[in-house]
């Protein structure tokens, strides 16, 4: 059963850059898509970005001018990175394994998390 | 970009059905997915493409879908059901997602 683990620092200044990493035990990576989710303190689930295995990433509009996923498959790790982080980056951060699936209406590819890690809590001071 | 809405909370009694529902235009063409998020802990996957069900997730959760309205029903509640539930969908381009804002179901 696959399993996966968060790590980074807990407290990163603002304007600096914000890096996490995933590290995925009991199952290859090169198998699988990744993802990042967060949730800011008290409030609701937010997507951040998939890395698919073939190389390519999709990321949160909101997001995507600072946010950057890669994949180290020498270690089985798979990164985030949000640069110039602000207050409103505060959260708790999950990584995912995501899964492929397809539109009930046309079969088009889409995608979904399936095992989630447990999550790392970063604050960045205002 | 693209909303699912969710009621902020439901409340039932241990042994009633509890419905969550999830509305969105993109689940007219897209299927929707359910997480259960207990307090201090990672979501859990218990509901995937509209219906399905994994097998460790208890039989007294299920799904549907109506258009363009997700629907999660527990049936039966128990007081360890009580928690966050957040829907999910893959946008129109299917390469990215949203989740909604969340229920909190209290059951007691």
């Amino acid at each position: 059963q696959v399993q996966l683990q968060e790590s980074g620092p807990g407290l990163v200044k603002p304007s600096e850059t914000l890096s996490l990493t995933c590290t995925v035990s009991g199952g290859s990576i090169n198998s699988y898509h990744w993802g990042w989710i967060r949730q800011p303190p008290g409030k609701g689930l937010e997507w951040i970005g998939f890395f698919f295995y073939i190389g390519s990433t999709s990321y949160n509009p909101s997001l995507e001018s600072r946010v950057t996923i890669s994949i180290d498959t020498s270690k089985n790790q798979f990164s985030l990175k949000v640069v110039s982080v602000t207050a409103t980056d505060t959260a708790m951060y999950y990584c995912a394994r995501v899964r492929p699936s397809s539109s009930w209406y046309d079969r088009s590819p889409t995608y979904y998390m399936d095992v989630w890690g447990k999550g790392t809590t970063v604050t960045v001071p205002s | 970009s693209f909303e699912l809405t969710q009621p902020p909370s439901v409340s039932v009694s241990p042994g009633q059905t509890a419905t969550i529902t999830c509305s969105g235009d993109v689940l007219s063409k897209k299927y929707a997915y359910w997480y259960q998020q207990k307090s201090g802990q990672a979501p859990l996957l218990v509901i995937y493409e509209d219906t399905k069900r994994l097998s460790e997730i208890p039989e007294r959760f299920s799904g549907s879908r109506s258009g363009t309205r997700a629907t999660l029903t527990i049936s039966g509640a128990q007081v360890e059901d009580d928690a966050e539930y957040y829907c999910y969908s893959p946008d129109s381009s299917g390469y990215r997602g949203v989740f909604g804002g969340g229920t909190k179901l209290t059951v007691l």
